[in-house]
């Protein structure tokens, strides 16, 4: 089993919708997770750090629930520009990714 | 640009020739991180160094590959006698290093890597 799932899509939506997606980890040691976003045959670029049991950037929420392992990242009002691979990462000094989920906004 | 910067940025080589890949950290960062992508997965994790000691190596990393970072700064992957299964983007990546595991590392452009 891997370390890190995550369903891999694609989730195609509308703009102005809400997306959501989870990422499940193996490790309960792990402490930290970081969504990272990952554009077409680009280097993934951080989204957002989860440390306790959430954090939100905007339009961006992830949430953590330790006691079933897993992290959800949350996108409200879809823009065309979301359009990408999501990443999960469980940190343990290096870090560990999941495959990424495709997002695909579409207008 | 003061970001993580990978060179080259593409490579096609044959099989079993070398070649060497160089990461360029960002300038105040001690942890330097290599990773491996193939199409479809996420990053894979093969080595990494605090400051230039080389801390930890994944099993990936078979005794072709070699990473160095001679002065802490930047630092080389190379690969000998390669193979169509190296074929896949190698990502670099620092962080600071400070003694958290909450600190964020920041990733190179990546370089793509063909073996024909």
């Amino acid at each position: 089993r891997k370390e890190v799932e995550q369903d891999p899509g694609p989730f195609n939506v509308p703009e102005g919708a809400t997306v959501a997606f989870n990422c499940t980890y193996s490790n309960s040691a792990s402490q930290s997770f970081f969504w990272y976003r990952q554009d077409c045959r680009k280097e993934p670029k951080l989204l957002m750090s989860v440390y306790s049991s959430g954090n939100e950037d905007g339009r961006f929420t992830a949430q953590l629930n330790r006691a079933s392992q897993y992290i959800s990242l949350l996108i409200r009002d879809s823009k065309l520009s979301d359009s990408a691979t999501y990443l999960c990462a469980a940190n343990d000094y290096k870090l560990s990714f999941g495959a990424g989920t495709t997002v695909t906004v579409r207008a | 640009d003061t970001g993580v910067s990978q060179d080259p940025r593409h490579k096609i080589t044959k099989r079993g020739q070398n070649v060497t890949f160089r990461c360029d950290p960002i300038s105040e960062h001690n942890r330097l991180y290599w990773y491996r992508q193939t199409l479809g997965q996420g990053p894979e994790f093969l080595t990494y160094f605090q400051n230039e000691a080389q801390l930890e190596k994944s099993r990936l990393l078979s005794d072709r590959f070699s990473a160095e970072r001679p002065k802490g700064s930047f630092s080389t992957l190379e690969i000998q006698r390669t193979e169509q299964g190296d074929s896949a983007m190698y990502l670099c990546a620092s962080s600071l290093g400070a003694p958290s595991l909450q600190e964020t590392q920041y990733f190179g452009p990546g370089t793509r890597l063909l073996v024909l």
